[in-house]
């Protein structure tokens, strides 16, 4: 089955900075997600990226599908950026979403 | 719109029990999977059903069953409990391969 490898494993950053969380994949994938896992559990939505680059305030996300892999950038961290952050994709043709091990992000006031 | 709905969000069971989780996906969405969040394991994929027919299934024993209704609600149900069955379950709902949404979750804890 696919592979989804995230990079790094844990971050922590100064309120006010800025981050890049990776995804790898090992094959095609029609759609892939960024989630964010917040203290309770609950995964959010944060991006439906299958290609290209989107935006959505302080976080952005770009897919190179041709490369296999996704950026997470998020801008001016905050506090309640902590937690951690999860990419999934589905081998094509595939509802199955295969998860990376997640990034762990903390940001010190 | 409402989100996707988990019931219960706490269980507590003993080894051997049997457990019957519930999720009620986002109105007119037609998929839910199912998946098991461990520390040791990660999120695992446990199956997927569409319109009432399992559609993809993970590899977990068969111990794990599941079952969709005609209104798009699903139930999972873990038989003979064992300890490493403790995890979070989180259901996901989508219109049909699209962007999943999670509800949040049942914490199962195995004693």
């Amino acid at each position: 089955g696919i592979q989804v490898e995230q990079s790094p494993p844990d971050l922590i950053l100064q309120e006010g900075a800025n981050s890049t969380l990776r995804c790898n994949f090992s094959d095609s994938v029609n759609n892939l997600q960024w989630f964010h896992q917040n203290p309770w559990g609950q995964l959010i939505n944060l991006f439906y990226i299958p290609s290209g680059t989107k935006q959505n305030g302080r976080l952005s996300a770009t897919t190179v599908a041709t490369e296999r892999y996704s950026l997470l950038y998020i801008s001016s961290s905050q506090t309640t950026d902590s937690g951690v952050y999860f990419c999934a994709a589905p081998k094509k043709g595939n509802e199955k979403l295969t998860f990376g091990t997640g990034t762990r992000l903390t940001i010190i006031p | 719109k409402a989100g996707v709905t988990q019931t219960p969000r706490y269980l507590i069971k003993t080894r051997g029990q049997q457990v019957t989780l519930s999720c009620s996906p986002i109105s007119g969405h037609r998929s839910v999977s199912w998946y098991q969040q461990t520390p040791g394991q990660g999120l695992q994929f446990l199956f997927e059903y569409f319109s009432e027919t399992q559609r993809n299934k993970g590899n977990f024993p068969g111990r794990f069953s599941g079952r969709q209704f005609s209104n798009s609600r699903s139930e999972m149900n873990v038989s003979t409990l064992e300890l490493g069955d403790s995890a979070l379950y989180l259901c996901a709902s989508s219109l049909q391969t699209d962007t999943q949404y999670f509800g949040p979750g049942t914490r199962l804890t195995v004693l």
